[in-house]
């Protein structure tokens, strides 16, 4: 019953490194998700893709770039860590877009950026 | 970006009582969903609202897609301790295509035994 998978699920980084957080779902839903969450704040979403090979920005894409070449993963980057990028990162998932499809939620990773 | 406007912040009530909390927005809205938080965990969906009017319930959880689709509202019934976490509510924006959800900032529901 695995659903959506990240990993790794903590992490703690200098400023200036780079690292790549990985979302797995095994339910072959089309779209996936990254948001960042932040404290007192709700889910913000960083970069969506609809399928295999496509991504597209959403509400606080800087700093990151996302990769989907095979439709079950989803992967975040961050080319140079930044204080400000510390968060909670959630992956989620959905068989289509759209109103009619609740997103499904990892985890999450905890990334701390000293 | 959007934001939706969730209320109370957070709530400080007795096992047994009852609860309740909704979201506005300015914009309108074609889904609204409310999903729980429990520390170190995703968030988990518990209702899901598709059209204006609709009134839809999950054992003692009971939520309403406001009919000018600006708003909602999840009520809990007679708490129990399981309950606390912080509550998103979230929707898709009319409109809004394939981008992700808009969260509220939640509620977070603290129970004293």
């Amino acid at each position: 019953n695995a659903g959506v998978t990240q990993t790794p699920k903590f992490r703690v980084l200098k400023t200036g490194q780079s690292m790549t957080l990985l979302c797995a779902q095994d339910m072959n839903h089309e779209y996936m998700y990254w948001y960042r969450q932040d404290p007192g704040m709700g889910l913000r979403l960083i970069h969506y893709s609809v399928g295999e090979g496509t991504t597209a920005k959403g509400e606080v894409p800087d700093g990151y770039n996302v990769s989907r070449l095979k439709k079950q993963n989803f992967l975040l980057g961050l080319e140079s860590a930044a204080p400000s990028q510390t968060s909670v990162y959630f992956c989620a998932s959905s068989f289509l877009a759209g109103a009619r499809q609740p997103q499904h939620f990892g985890d999450g990773t905890r990334l701390s950026i000293l | 970006g959007q934001q939706l406007n969730q209320s109370p912040q957070s709530m400080f009530i007795q096992e047994g009582e009852d609860v309740s909390m909704n979201c506005t927005s300015s914009s309108i809205f074609n889904t609204w969903l409310w999903y729980k938080q429990d520390p170190g965990e995703g968030p988990v969906l518990l209702i899901a609202l598709y059209k204006a009017g609709e009134l839809t319930s999950n054992g003692r959880l009971t939520a309403q897609f406001g009919i000018t689709r600006k708003d909602s509202f999840l009520n809990i019934s007679a708490s129990i301790p399981s309950d606390v976490g912080i509550y998103f509510c979230a929707g898709h924006l009319q409109g809004g295509g394939a981008d992700g959800l808009t969260f509220g900032k939640g509620t977070h529901l603290i129970i004293q035994p």
